[in-house]
């Protein structure tokens, strides 16, 4: 079963905006992580996030997570046409635990 | 972090047949994992793979549907058995615990992608 649900689920954006993806989950958790897929390829980690943590960045990537609303943002400042690919919030409950994936968001940049 | 890769990268199978996909990650891990992706889908989690002993299954999946296998700390193999046209998906490793990334960061392989006819 998903953990977690993802908004919007298409996202349709002009080159050089900045594209914001939401992530809400039902039950505490440990960390979660951010994948990048490309249409027919592997999974691409791009960020992780402990639930003790409230902002991460990465280049032009920037992942908050706010425990009380059960809810992490994906900000990807600065669009390029090599972003467009579906994007997976993942969430984790311990070092040791499986980790479940969100509905995703296709994220497609027009030129 | 750890690189993982999956051997078919694609395949076309008869129903009836079985297929056993490969896993290899290039350094030892804690933690591997198979997961199955329908087309526009999200990944579901098929099982656990257990270094040296069962793997643990998500509910709706079956050891006699999907062995797996893990010998070692950088080797798994899933096999696919009587496969039916509903079994053509991708098929994904993960991997996670290396020595090289944090104990919660997980990667993914290229995937395998399975046609049944």
């Amino acid at each position: 079963s998903q953990q977690g649900e993802e908004d919007p689920q298409a996202l349709s954006i002009q080159e050089g905006e900045n594209a914001t993806m939401n992530c809400s989950y039902k039950t505490s958790i440990n960390n979660l992580q951010w994948y990048r897929q490309n249409s027919g390829r592997g999974l691409v980690h791009l960020i992780l996030i402990r639930s003790n943590e409230r902002e991460k960045h990465s280049g032009r990537l920037r992942v908050t997570l706010d425990t009380s609303k059960k809810s992490s943002s994906l900000l990807i400042t600065a669009s390029r046409a090599a972003d467009t690919a579906s994007y997976f919030c993942a969430t984790g409950y311990s070092s040791a635990s499986k980790i479940i994936f969100g509905s995703g968001t296709r994220l497609s940049i027009r030129p | 972090s750890a690189v993982i890769s999956q051997k078919p990268s694609r395949d076309i199978c008869q129903r009836g047949t079985s297929l056993t996909i490969q896993c290899q990650v290039d350094s030892q891990v804690t933690m591997m994992f198979w997961y199955r992706q329908q087309p526009g889908q999200s990944l579901t989690l098929i099982a656990t793979a257990n270094q040296g002993s069962e793997a643990t299954y998500e509910s709706g999946f079956v050891i006699d549907k999907f062995p797996i296998s893990r010998p070692n700390l950088t080797f798994s193999t899933l096999t696919v058995s009587n496969m039916s046209p509903e079994d053509s998906s991708i098929y994904l490793c993960s991997a996670r615990g290396g020595t090289s990334g944090t104990r919660y960061e997980q990667y993914f392989g290229p995937g395998t992608r399975l046609t049944v006819t």
